[in-house]
């Protein structure tokens, strides 16, 4: 069955510092992917996605990496603030579901003033 | 903000009971997509409307119904609630094409069944 799991549960970081946050796929026909971020009490929010046909892509501090060789998923975020600081979802959609998105349980990022 | 909207922002009800759930989706999205989040959990697909019609539906039993209406706006309807169903419930709007779907969720719902 199709998967979507994260390597870290929780990640400590100083402000300043650049975080990066993995995600590991199963589902080899998966072929769009998206980073949410979720603060306590709110829904998840967009931060970025990236199709299979792209191994990078970048946004305003945001980086995500895709190795589809490997399943693997990564978001990078420079200069971490502590307003970035919130639970981090991955989510795969495709391999035959055109409609779902697959989520991880999240890794929780704590930014260190 | 995402211009989804839902109501009520928190719910208390008994097992056995019944409950509905409300979303408006952001403006001109025509798909309104069902996510349960347990607590300390990511969100779990329960179903997908489009144009009124279920699209899709995750592992929920049949007591997780929903509706859409022409405005687009959705219910998530749960029935003979159990202590398991507490939850956030979410629902995000998308538009789908080109086969990308990027889905804006709205704040959720926090559910509680005692």
């Amino acid at each position: 069955g199709e998967s979507v799991g994260l390597h870290l549960p929780t990640l400590s970081v100083q402000e300043g510092d650049n975080s990066i946050i993995n995600c590991a796929y199963s589902n080899s026909a998966s072929d769009y992917f998206i980073w949410y971020k979720q603060e306590s009490g709110k829904g998840p929010q967009f931060i970025i996605d990236i199709r299979s046909n792209m191994d990078k892509r970048q946004g305003q501090r945001v980086t995500v990496l895709l190795n589809k060789t490997v399943k693997h998923l990564s978001l990078q975020i420079a200069a971490t603030q502590p307003g970035d600081s919130a639970v981090y979802f991955c989510a795969e959609k495709g391999g035959g579901s055109n409609y779902k998105l697959t989520f991880g349980k999240g890794t929780l990022l704590t930014v260190n003033p | 903000e995402t211009g989804v909207t839902q109501s009520p922002t928190h719910l208390i009800k008994t097992r056995g009971q019944q409950v509905t759930l409300r979303c408006s989706s952001q403006s001109g999205h025509n798909t309104v997509s069902w996510y349960q989040q347990a607590l300390g959990q990511g969100p779990q697909f329960i179903f997908q409307y489009y144009r009124e019609e279920e699209n899709g539906r995750g592992n929920f039993p049949p007591r997780f119904s929903g509706l859409q209406f022409p405005n687009y706006s959705s219910e998530l309807n749960v029935n003979a609630l159990e202590l398991d169903d507490s939850a956030l419930y979410l629902c995000a709007s998308s538009l789908p094409g080109d086969g990308v779907e990027t889905q804006y969720f709205g704040p959720g719902t926090r559910l509680l069944v005692l």
